[in-house]
């Protein structure tokens, strides 16, 4: 069956490290998507991409960089991680023109 | 700015009753609005979707109420059940990103 999986599904690092976070899809899904999700806050996009080599900046990219070099992967990189960025990160994908998003199981990551 | 807010952050419910989670938006140009169920651990899951020249959808014990003159969105769940313990998020379209409201938890009282 297709699906969207992510790894790790927990991360511990520490202030200032460079961590990535993996997402990987097998619907060959056009539209990928990384949100963060934080108590209070619902879902926040951080990055998107609609197809490889396209990214785009979402409402909270500071300190986040994306790449797709194909349509099954969009890794989600914390460049320099800080104790803000300590959050639940969610990888959805969905077909081209269409809104319906699907959602992988999410990565909790502590920034220490 | 464009914005999706819920009325009630937690709504207690008793097993067997129906349950009526609301939601707000300010856009009035969207076009598409979707809800979603979160439950504990998991990612959000797709329950249904409403276009905006649509006032009713129905699914498979759920519907969705649309109410564009007060910009207002609802989701009915018919005879709820202890597996309907989540959260609900409601999100309206906007170029095919989601924007999201905050969520709704839905408690179920046996």
């Amino acid at each position: 069956d297709a699906e969207i999986t992510q790894s790790p599904r927990h991360k511990i690092t520490e202030t200032g490290r460079q961590v990535t976070l993996a997402c990987h899809q097998t619907w060959n899904h056009n539209n990928m998507f990384w949100y963060r999700q934080d108590l209070g806050h619902g879902l926040r996009l951080i990055h998107y991409s609609y197809g490889v080599h396209d990214t785009n900046k979402g409402e909270v990219s500071d300190g986040y960089s994306v790449s797709r070099s194909n349509t099954e992967d969009l890794p989600l990189t914390l460049e320099s991680a800080a104790s803000s960025q300590t959050s639940v990160y969610f990888c959805a994908s969905s077909e081209i023109a269409k809104n319906i998003q699907y959602f992988g199981a999410g990565t909790r990551l502590s920034v220490l | 700015g464009e914005s999706v807010g819920l009325h009630l952050p937690t709504l207690s419910v008793q097993e067997g009753d129906n349950s009526i989670i609301n939601c707000a938006y300010s856009n009035s140009a969207s076009d598409y609005f979707i809800w979603y169920k979160q439950e504990s651990g998991k990612g959000p899951q797709f329950i249904i979707d409403i276009r905006s020249n649509m006032d009713k959808r129905q699914g498979q014990r759920v519907t969705v109420l649309l109410n564009k003159t007060v910009k207002h969105l609802s989701l009915q769940i018919a005879a709820t059940q202890p597996g309907d313990s989540a959260v609900y998020f409601c999100a309206e379209n906007s170029n095919y990103q989601l924007i999201w409201g905050a969520g709704t938890k839905l408690i179920i009282k046996p």
